[in-house]
């Protein structure tokens, strides 16, 4: 089945640890995303990839990394300079029409707790 | 930012009631996009609209796009209890999308 899967569903990490996120989908999508969503709040964007081997940088960059070394692949790390890096993380990716247009298709996330 | 602001915060309807919800932006987008997340998943995109487009229907949602206020609608018809989720505008660009914090809809049986 085509879509987007995310890992670990749940992430447990200790203070001044890196982890890192896994984004990978079969979709043949060009662009992917990374959200952060904080408790009864919306969507915040974190680094985005138009095409293998680019990204951008999103409203709230400070403290993560990213890769785009494959289509299929968008992996985030959570660096320790991310101040509060607690919160549910959400990849997402999207095909691009002629009009630049095109849903966003999301996985089910990953919910990072630093204890 | 162009974000999206949803208004409700929160909408409590009976099942069978029509649940309106809105969502204002910033500046100019190409084209906005309705999604819906039940709680701890990830967001299933609903409808788009883009911004020459004035009116859309998909089953029974109803989207609006107002480019001159800035401004969108949602309306979900004859709702059920499987409608109860959050629900999000995203405006966009050619590149980017911006959520707001949602609409907390509960619909009860």
């Amino acid at each position: 089945d085509g879509g987007i899967t995310q890992s670990p569903k749940y992430l447990f990490r200790k203070e001044g640890q890196n982890v890192t996120l896994s984004c990978e989908q079969n979709l043949n999508h060009d662009a992917m995303y990374w959200y952060r969503q904080d408790p009864g709040q919306g969507l915040r964007l974190i680094y985005y990839s138009q095409i293998v081997n680019d990204f951008q940088k999103g409203d709230i960059a400070e403290g993560y990394s990213v890769s785009r070394e494959k289509k299929e692949s968008f992996p985030l790390t959570v660096t320790s300079a991310q101040k509060n890096p607690t919160a549910f993380y959400l990849c997402a990716s999207r095909t691009k029409d002629r009009t630049n247009t095109g849903e966003l298709f999301f996985g089910e996330g990953s919910r990072l707790t630093v204890l | 930012s162009q974000q999206g602001e949803e208004d409700p915060q929160a909408l409590s309807i009976q099942e069978g009631e029509n649940a309106t919800m809105n969502c204002s932006y910033k500046t100019s987008i190409n084209n906005l996009q309705w999604y819906r997340q039940n709680s701890g998943r990830g967001l299933v995109h609903l409808i788009l609209i883009r911004s020459n487009e004035r009116e859309k229907h998909s089953g029974r949602l109803r989207v609006t796009l107002d480019t001159s206020k800035k401004s969108s609608s949602l309306l979900i018809t004859a709702s059920r209890a499987a409608d109860t989720a959050s629900y999000f505008c995203a405006p966009g660009d050619f590149n980017k999308f911006y959520f707001g914090s949602g609409t907390k809809l509960n619909v009860k049986p």
